[in-house]
């Protein structure tokens, strides 16, 4: 099956700095690219679409200057926390649609960044 | 909007118990319907999935039925092992929501051997 990667797997960082994450797309070419977010014992909700070449479409409630997306190529996604604060701890979760497959129905999951703002 | 309710968890079970995570949906249309589950430390994995009134997903022992009449879409396994333990998420994309998945909260299953 489709194989999503994501890096680093966990990251510790000080308040006010900035954390990338990156979301690859390993054996497939992925023109949307999902972005997600677990509290813990809390079920996902989706941040922004990511969309290749253009602007990723946030969701509402979701600062985009906050939490920064650039999609510039088929296999690759970052999300980037700019100014992070103890608050944007959490489970960070890419997920990617693989356009070559029969199924349009199904996205394919990376294994989540587990960002510790201190 | 779409919206998905699962049980509350956590469901705790002793090995070879028979298991029910139920499922319910509000959606227009017929969405798609899946199982989702995440093992400690984990991302999500696709556990299985119904396109339509009536299908039935299955995979690993897990089986679900698509059904139309009561919104539901419940998980079921005959006997659960201790490598079950996860949480599971029931999911659904509605025809007209692109690409876009709408998550239930999530239940924790804990196998006791």
């Amino acid at each position: 099956g489709a194989v999503v990667s994501q890096h680093p797997s966990r990251v510790i960082c000080k308040s006010g700095t900035s954390v990338k994450i990156e979301c690859r797309s390993l054996d497939f070419q992925a023109t949307t690219m999902f972005w997600y977010r677990q509290f813990p014992k809390q079920s996902l909700m989706l941040m922004a679409t990511s969309n290749e070449g253009s602007k990723a479409t946030y969701e509402q409630g979701v600062e985009k200057d906050k939490f920064l997306i650039n999609h510039a190529s088929l296999t690759l996604s970052t999300l980037t926390v700019t100014s992070a604060h103890p608050e944007d701890s959490s489970f960070y979760i890419c997920s990617a649609r693989d356009l070559s497959s029969g199924n349009s129905n199904e996205q394919f999951f990376g294994p989540g960044t587990r960002l510790t703002v201190l | 909007g779409d919206s998905v309710t699962q049980m509350e968890g956590p469901v705790t079970l002793s090995e070879e118990a028979f298991l029910t995570i139920n499922c319910t949906y509000t959606a227009t249309g017929y969405p798609s319907l899946f199982w989702y589950v995440q093992y400690p430390g984990e991302g999500l994995q696709l556990l299985l999935k119904a396109t339509k009134a009536d299908d039935k997903g299955s995979n690993k022992g897990f089986e679900a039925t698509y059904r139309k009449e009561t919104t539901s879409f419940h998980l079921e396994k005959g006997s659960v092992q201790v490598s079950d333990s996860a949480v599971y998420f029931c999911a659904l994309k509605g025809r007209n929501a692109g690409n876009m998945l709408t998550f239930g909260g999530g239940t924790r299953l804990m196998v006791k051997p």
